[in-house]
């Protein structure tokens, strides 16, 4: 069963321009992360933002979760051609069971020279 | 490199024909996931152990399929007589009590 949505599905943008995905959820989380995946490639972790928290900030990433909406945003800054991948939104399958980690489908990111 | 293998990485089979992933994780993680992703898809949960016990295991997956963890170490995924909607990237993942997945970097099959 799908837990997160991302949103927009794709994403093109200048290289310099800032990127922001988004990320929707079902059920009620403790916490909810983004992953990141070039081509072929394995998932690598960026940041993991837990419920009591508002916003994230890790390098150029900006994350931020609003559980009220049960929504997350995740924002590239000064985006590089590095950045172009796929981002993936991550949540436990409930709030009390954090061990069944779900993902979304992915936002396509590709930053154009 | 102490991050999570798998392998092999790439793995051409003909439909019918028995294969075998194994996966490496972190050594001082206790939890182990599996996970199977198709193009333009997100992973999609597999199985996962606490150590060596078998936790979950998803209903996509068929009686062809079967996971172990002996000894809480490494881990194999079997696939019994593949079928060609077994083509796809299959992901391992390990995590300690703090959540974060590392994910190897897959093993990809390809069924003929």
């Amino acid at each position: 069963s799908q837990q997160g949505e991302e949103d927009p599905q794709a994403l093109s943008i200048q290289e310099g321009e800032n990127a922001t995905m988004n990320c929707s959820y079902k059920t009620s989380i403790n916490n909810l992360q983004w992953y990141r995946q070039n081509s072929g490639r394995g998932l690598v972790h960026l940041i993991l933002i837990r419920s009591n928290e508002r916003e994230k900030h890790s390098g150029r990433l900006r994350v931020t979760l609003d559980t009220s909406k049960k929504s997350s945003s995740l924002l590239i800054t000064a985006s590089r051609a590095a950045d172009t991948a796929s981002y993936f939104c991550a949540t436990p399958r409930s709030m009390n069971r954090d061990d069944k980690i779900i993902f979304g489908k992915g936002t396509r990111l590709h930053i154009l020279p | 490199d102490t991050g999570v293998s798998q392998d092999p990485r790439h793995k051409i089979t003909k439909r019918g024909q028995n294969v075998t992933f194994r996966c490496d994780p972190i050594s001082e993680h206790n939890r182990l996931y599996w996970y199977r992703q198709t193009l333009g898809q997100g992973p999609e949960f597999l199985t996962y152990f606490q150590n060596e016990a078998q936790l979950e295991k998803s209903r996509l997956l068929s009686d062809r399929f079967s996971a172990e963890r002996p000894k809480g170490s490494f881990s194999t995924l079997e696939i019994q007589r593949t079928e060609q909607g077994d083509s796809a990237m299959y992901l391992c993942a390990s995590s300690s009590y703090t959540g974060e997945l590392f994910f190897g970097e897959g093993s990809r099959l390809t069924v003929l």
